[in-house]
């Protein structure tokens, strides 16, 4: 694709329900990156995948989150229980490989809201 | 772990004049230093980015210099204009587990 797609663009949920987020990254993009981002802060790591594998899930805030990438494209942030501090954008990002010097390229993110 | 730290956290300029972002990091095994910028409600956007071999890298009125020894780089732009507005990002990438530690950002305003 054009660039990394992330839907849905925002999503508006109640407390204690589950909701899944969707990245599609460039094609042949091994890495993939989940990011959250509260208002005037600065992205926070969550998790980072190299191919269909987990590489580094030190990121992710508690066990309610977790990401998969099954077949080393797609990848599925998961919330469960959402919490009205969950409310944030979360940005998704992928780069050629997950080395030092490649571009990480990111898509629009998805704006939750957790009423 | 690697800590990065950003400032100012705004900076007003005058339309025309120059702008410059501060970055410190703290482990010296980062390698790998980018900068975004951030336009309100949109994706953060890679302008620059410097390798921890190089000591300056210019790219038209975008510059960004590295000082390994002091641990610290940053962003210049000069002849600012006013879709310079925005808030910039400076990142510093750790080799050994493969993040991009994050600062807190600028916001950067040019005044007309």
């Amino acid at each position: 694709g054009a660039g990394v797609s992330q839907t849905p663009s925002n999503k508006v949920t109640e407390k204690g329900k589950y909701v899944e987020l969707r990245c599609d990254p460039i094609s042949g993009h091994t890495a993939l990156y989940w990011y959250r981002q509260s208002l005037g802060q600065g992205p926070e790591f969550l998790i980072y995948f190299q191919g269909t594998g987990a590489a580094d899930d030190s990121g992710l805030p508690n066990d309610r989150f977790f990401a998969v990438r099954p077949e080393g494209s797609v990848s599925t942030l998961k919330i469960q229980r959402t919490e009205r501090g969950d409310s944030a954008v979360y940005l998704c990002a992928s780069s050629l490989e997950g080395l030092a010097g490649n571009i990480q390229y990111f898509g629009a993110g998805t704006r939750l809201s957790v009423l | 772990g690697e800590n990065v730290e950003q400032h100012p956290s705004t900076l007003s300029v005058q339309e025309g004049d120059s702008a410059v972002i501060k970055c410190t990091y703290s482990d010296s095994a980062s390698n790998y230093f980018p900068w975004y910028k951030q336009e309100l409600g949109k994706r953060p956007q890679l302008i620059i980015d410097i390798r921890s071999n190089v000591g300056e890298k210019k790219d038209q009125r975008i510059a960004v210099t590295l000082n390994k020894t002091a641990k610290h780089f940053s962003l210049h732009i000069t002849e600012t204009q006013p879709e310079d507005s925005a808030v910039y990002f400076c990142a510093a990438f750790d080799p050994r587990n493969y993040q991009l530690i994050w600062g807190a950002g600028t916001k950067l305003i040019i005044k007309p």
